[in-house]
C-alpha cells in the first residue's frame, strides 16, 4: 500500500463546477504539499500545510491531522485549471517529500 | 528573483553513457532535492542536499548520484545509462528547514536509446 493516496485518478468536469480531489496519508508528516504538474513537466507549489486550511483565490485546501487525510477544492473551475494535481508529504524527520500518484483533471468549456 | 532553473530542459542518451544534470537553486536556499518522475512509478526522491552534503537519499542504484557546491548550486550524474532511467528529472530547492515550502524547476526530460 502507497504511503500516500490519492483519490480520484482522474476527474473531469465541466467548467464552473466544484472539483475535490482527495489526499490520504498513512504516514507521520511534518507539511503536506499540494502540487500542480501542467503539460511539459513544471510544478507548482500550490499550497503547503501543516493543520487547518489555506485558501488562495479559487483553491482552498484543508489538512485534518488526527485523520491523516487532506482535500484540495477549486471553486468556479476553469479549463486552464486542466492538469495533474500531486499531494506529496514531508515525512516527520526525513528531509525528502512522498508523493500520491496525481490527479489527472480536465475541465471542459 | 529568478526561480530554479535547470540545465539542460531535454537530453538525448545512447545506453551505457552517462549524463550530468545541472540545479541552481533561488537565490539564499541552501537545500536542493532531486526527484525522479515516470508514468509507471511516479515521482520518487532521489537524494537531497544541504550545505554540500547529502541529508537523505532514496532508494536508487549506486549509478545515481549528486553533489552539490558552496553556491548551492547541484549536479546529479546518472552513469551506464539503462533505458529504463528515461525520465523527468526535476530538482527543488527550499531554505531547508522541516516546514520550509519547496520550490520546483522545470525538470530535465532524458530520453535514452
Amino acid at each position: 500500500k502507497n504511503e500516500v493516496e490519492q483519490s480520484p485518478q482522474n476527474l473531469t468536469a465541466q467548467e464552473g463546477e466544484f472539483i475535490t480531489i482527495n489526499c490520504s496519508y498513512s504516514v507521520g508528516i511534518s507539511a503536506l504539499h499540494w502540487l500542480q504538474q501542467h503539460p511539459g513537466g513544471g510544478i507548482v507549489s500550490l499550497f503547503m500545510l501543516s493543520s487547518g486550511k489555506k485558501k488562495h483565490g479559487r483553491l482552498i485546501a484543508t489538512i485534518n491531522i488526527q485523520e491523516k487525510h487532506s482535500s484540495l477544492h477549486i471553486t468556479a473551475s476553469h479549463p486552464r485549471d486542466s492538469a495533474v494535481y500531486i499531494c506529496a508529504v514531508k515525512v516527520q524527520g526525513a528531509q525528502k517529500l512522498v508523493f500520491g500518484q496525481g490527479t489527472r483533471l480536465t475541465i471542459n468549456p | 528573483k529568478a526561480g530554479v532553473t535547470q540545465t539542460p530542459r531535454y537530453l538525448i542518451k545512447t545506453r551505457g553513457q552517462q549524463v550530468t544534470l545541472s540545479c541552481s537553486p533561488i537565490s539564499g536556499h541552501r537545500s536542493v532535492s532531486w526527484y525522479q518522475q515516470t508514468p509507471g512509478q511516479g515521482l520518487q526522491f532521489l537524494f537531497e542536499y544541504f550545505s554540500e552534503t547529502q541529508r537523505n537519499k532514496g532508494n536508487f542504484p549506486g549509478r545515481f548520484s549528486g553533489r552539490q557546491f558552496s553556491n548551492s548550486r547541484s549536479e546529479m550524474n546518472v552513469s551506464t545509462l539503462e533505458l529504463g532511467d528515461s525520465a523527468l528529472y526535476l530538482c527543488a530547492s527550499s531554505l531547508g528547514g522541516a516546514e520550509i515550502e519547496a520550490f520546483f524547476g522545470q525538470g530535465t526530460r532524458l530520453t535514452v536509446v
